[in-house]
């Protein structure tokens, strides 16, 4: 089975500043991970996704992951926020065969002028 | 992608009663996943609808409790029966899985009092 941990349960930041929300998983088969944002009172929205090749992925909004096998990490960033960006950020993973998306607890990132 | 409307979007239901949550996709899907976010909470997926079979639930969730329809290829509900507060949370409705990441509708904010 898959898991993953997202340590920050909250992240508060100025504007402009840049921000890296981390992200571990764990699971002992090839998976598939993704980053959702839920802004207040909406549903979730993929940001990015890693499936395979170049361990780097930019996504919406300005956001980018890097996949770190070996540290068995997916942690998410941006160089430089915006009030806009103040939202919930999930973390999720799914095995390659499985199908079940698994998501983190969430990161509440809170950007303050 | 995938545009999912769920509706309602809120409400506020009396214990003991019942809520049916309506799902509506824009395209045939052989799958939606039904999911629940308890406040503060990440996403706890209750069950899968495929068209033309009984749902699956997870573990802790019967069919009982959440029963659900799938009447055909862009369309299900969720009924959260005989509700207590301790079902007051945020009813999310979803397609996809796998490579492609999941697609949500705006969810459902219930409030049981």
């Amino acid at each position: 089975a898959q898991s993953v941990t997202q340590l920050d349960s909250q992240v508060p930041v100025f504007e402009e500043a840049p921000v890296e929300l981390r992200c571990n998983y764990s699971s002992s088969v090839s998976v598939y991970l993704f980053w959702y944002v839920q802004y207040p009172n909406q549903g979730l929205q993929l940001l990015l996704k890693y499936l395979s090749g170049s361990t780097l992925v930019k996504g919406i909004n300005g956001f980018e992951a890097e996949f770190n096998k070996s540290q068995t990490s997916f942690h998410l960033r941006k160089p430089s926020v915006h009030i806009s960006d103040t939202a919930e950020y999930f973390c999720a993973v799914v095995n390659t065969g499985f199908q079940k998306l698994v998501f983190g607890t969430g990161t509440r990132l809170l950007v303050s002028p | 992608s995938a545009v999912i409307s769920q509706k309602p979007s809120r409400d506020i239901c009396q214990r003991g009663t019942s809520l049916t949550i309506q799902c509506q996709v824009d395209s045939q899907v052989t799958m939606m996943f039904w999911y629940r976010q308890q406040p503060g909470q990440s996403l706890t997926l209750i069950a899968t609808a495929n068209q033309g079979s009984e749902a699956t639930y997870e573990s802790g969730f019967v069919i009982d409790k959440f029963p659900i329809s799938r009447p055909n290829l862009t369309f299900s509900t969720l009924t959260v029966s005989n509700m207590s507060p301790e079902d007051s949370s945020i009813y999310l409705c979803s397609v996809g899985q796998g490579a492609h990441g999941a697609f949500f509708g705006q969810g459902t904010r219930l409030t049981v009092v």
